[in-house]
Formats: structure tokens, sequence, C-alpha cells
């Protein structure tokens, strides 16, 4: 079946500019998940989503990140006046079972880079 | 705060060897470990997943053990072969909606 996919797979801005990135989850996973892969850094977890709702949104960076999922799919983070230090690859990720299932594997998409000029 | 750390950042050995990648976390308590694989310019992929109440899990030629205690996890890989080159992962899910906490990864290189 199809694993999770996410668009763009690259993206080039201007500083300043709002992007939209879209994560498509595995079907029937009910949760769903952001991190962000900086050149040099480890993966950073950003937001997490069970179901349509997002239980704890103080990983996003600023508050020029924003992130929604509707019908318990789809998922856009968006990254509003976007600055250089953005720049990174935006992974998601889905899983079947909320947190805190101790035996939930995530499943990753292939990830969104995104460069900003 | 978890902190995941895993070591060495870099390997290369040749074909064939056996070979150990270390990770270490602070907090003990979590829900499980997980070992993913990094491929340039691609997702991760999930290897291996243990949970808590675990002590390892196999699967082919790795073999991923965990002592929560002592707050460590290796990911053992039998009879290296050229295709397992890639940046290496580890991985603790911890309580609350904080998602998993990375450590930087292992940059493996199998010379053929």
């Amino acid at each position: 079946g199809a694993g999770v996919s996410q668009s763009p797979s690259n993206k080039v801005t201007e500083k300043g500019k709002d992007v939209e990135l879209r994560c498509d989850p595995i079907s029937g996973h009910t949760a769903l998940y952001w991190y962000r892969q900086s050149l040099g850094q480890g993966l950073e977890f950003l937001i997490y989503f069970q179901g349509n709702s997002a239980p704890d949104k103080s990983g996003l960076p600023s508050d020029r990140f924003s992130a929604e999922r509707t019908g318990g799919s789809v998922s856009t983070l968006t990254i509003q006046r976007t600055q250089q230090e953005d720049s990174a690859v935006y992974l998601c990720a889905s899983s079947f079972n909320p947190l805190g299932t101790s035996e939930e594997t995530q499943y990753f998409g292939p990830g969104t880079r995104l460069l900003v000029l | 705060k978890q902190e995941v750390t895993q070591i060495p950042a870099a390997l290369s050995v040749p074909e064939g060897e056996n070979l150990v990648l270390n990770c270490s976390f602070t907090d003990s308590a979590i829900y499980n470990l997980q070992w993913f694989r990094q491929d340039p310019g691609k997702g991760l992929t999930s290897l291996l997943l243990i949970q808590s109440s675990q002590r390892e899990q196999t699967s082919g030629r790795l073999n991923a053990s965990l002592d929560k205690s002592s707050g460590r996890s290796t990911l053992y890989i039998a009879a290296s072969q050229p295709g397992d080159s890639a940046t290496y992962l580890c991985a603790c899910e911890g309580g609350g909606a904080d998602g998993l906490t990375f450590g930087k990864g292992t940059h493996l290189i199998i010379q053929p």
C-alpha cells in the first residue's frame, strides 16, 4: 500500500514569503507528526496530531509556524514570513495508534526540502 | 528533557565485519526505543522497535538491545554489506505529546 507522501518534494522561496507544506499519511493512521531536520542538526519534533487535534503546540519554533489537520487525514504545515533559518528538511510521519502506545512504529515520508533565499 | 546521544558520529569499516552502534538516553521513562536508517536525500526507514518491557529485537542481520536502567541501546549489524551504508538514527518515545526524541545519528560507510 501507499506510504506517507509529502509535497512539494523541494521548495525554494524568498525570505518573507509564506510557504505551505503538505502531508498525506498512510490511510487509517490516526496519529500524524511533523519533524524538522536542519543541516548538521538532529531531527527536531514540531507537532503531533491525534485525529484533527494537536494536544501540544509548544514544539513549533515560533508563532510564524502553524499546522492543521482536517478530516483526520491530510495535514498542512504553514510557515509565514519565512526566514533563512527555516531552511531545512521537513518530515512528516504517521502511526496507527496514538503516542503512548508502546509498540507503535512511526512511518516517515520522504520530506520536503525547503530553501529560503 | 530527554537527550539522546549516538556514538560514534561516523564509522567506516570493510565489508563483512560485524559492528555495534551505540545510543544513550538520559530519561529512562520511555515507552519504546526505535532504530531508523536514513539514506541520502530520503526519509527514514524503521528498522527495529523495542518496547520498554523488552530487552532486544532482531530482524535479519540486525539486533537491537535495550537497557533502560542504564539508559543505553545498541544496534548490532552482522556481516556488514555495502548496502548497509546509511545514517542510523536512534529515537526514544516518552510520555506526553512530544513525539520522538532523536539522536544525531551515526553515519556508516561499508567499504566494498
